[in-house]
């Protein structure tokens, strides 16, 4: 089984309408991450979570929120969807412990397209 | 963080090694250097690192230059599903700035 799952993998949607997407993981990591991945733009992080107590704005939060509802659970969710965040989501782990916090985990990602 | 610097693409036959290589001329003290690839859409995949000692695990080999102002990413026995992005990226060990920055890449191709 996948360390890191995504859900859904797929998603169409319509503008204005709320969305949620889900990760799980069991690699037992404190520190959760949410990219966005455009075409030629590379990954941009929206938010991060040192732990449940603990939500982060990354460099691309406006338009997103999370929840964090325990060590293993960290989900996405545009509150009303527009077509520019049509886009590849993942989402990541990593270990608190490590010094080395760059060796993050990703799931498979999630594909959305708002129309 | 230091910037880096990787060919646009490269191809590499079945079988032969893969040697990708990654320009850091800026890298500081304390900067590791991480490689990561990327297969089709797929979530990247963290592959290996180092600060100054060069690093193998199952995966590849690490070998970083003694000024370590580049760095080399070795696949032993490059395999078609090898096909992908590959990603050098420099960070130091900075907690207040978690962003893991992809650069453009080489993609490297492995021909049957």
């Amino acid at each position: 089984d996948a360390d890191v799952t995504q859900t859904p993998r797929n998603r169409i949607t319509k503008t204005g309408k709320r969305i949620m997407l889900e990760c799980s993981q069991t690699k037992g990591h404190d520190r959760m991450y949410w990219y966005r991945q455009d075409p030629g733009l590379g990954l941009r992080l929206i938010y991060y979570s040192f732990d449940v107590k603990d939500i982060n704005k990354g460099e691309i939060s406006d338009g997103y929120s999370v929840s964090r509802q325990a060590q293993a659970k960290f989900s996405l969710s545009l509150e009303s969807a527009i077509p520019n965040q049509t886009a590849l989501y993942f989402c990541a782990t990593s270990d608190a412990h490590s010094a080395e916090i760059y060796e993050q985990y990703f799931g498979p990602g999630t594909r959305l397209t708002v129309t | 963080d230091a910037k880096t610097t990787q060919p646009p693409s490269m191809d590499c036959a079945e079988g032969r090694a893969a040697n990708l290589p990654c320009n850091h001329s800026t890298i500081s003290g304390n900067e590791y250097v991480y490689w990561y690839r990327q297969i089709h859409s797929q979530g990247p995949q963290y592959i290996i690192h180092g600060l100054k000692n060069n690093e193998t695990n199952e995966m590849a080999s690490l070998i970083i230059t003694e000024d370590r102002k580049s760095s080399t990413l070795i696949l032993p026995h490059a395999t078609l599903r090898d096909t992908a992005v590959y990603y050098c990226i420099v960070r130091g060990p900075n907690f207040g700035n978690e962003k893991l920055t992809f650069g453009t890449g080489t993609r490297l191709t492995i021909i049957p």
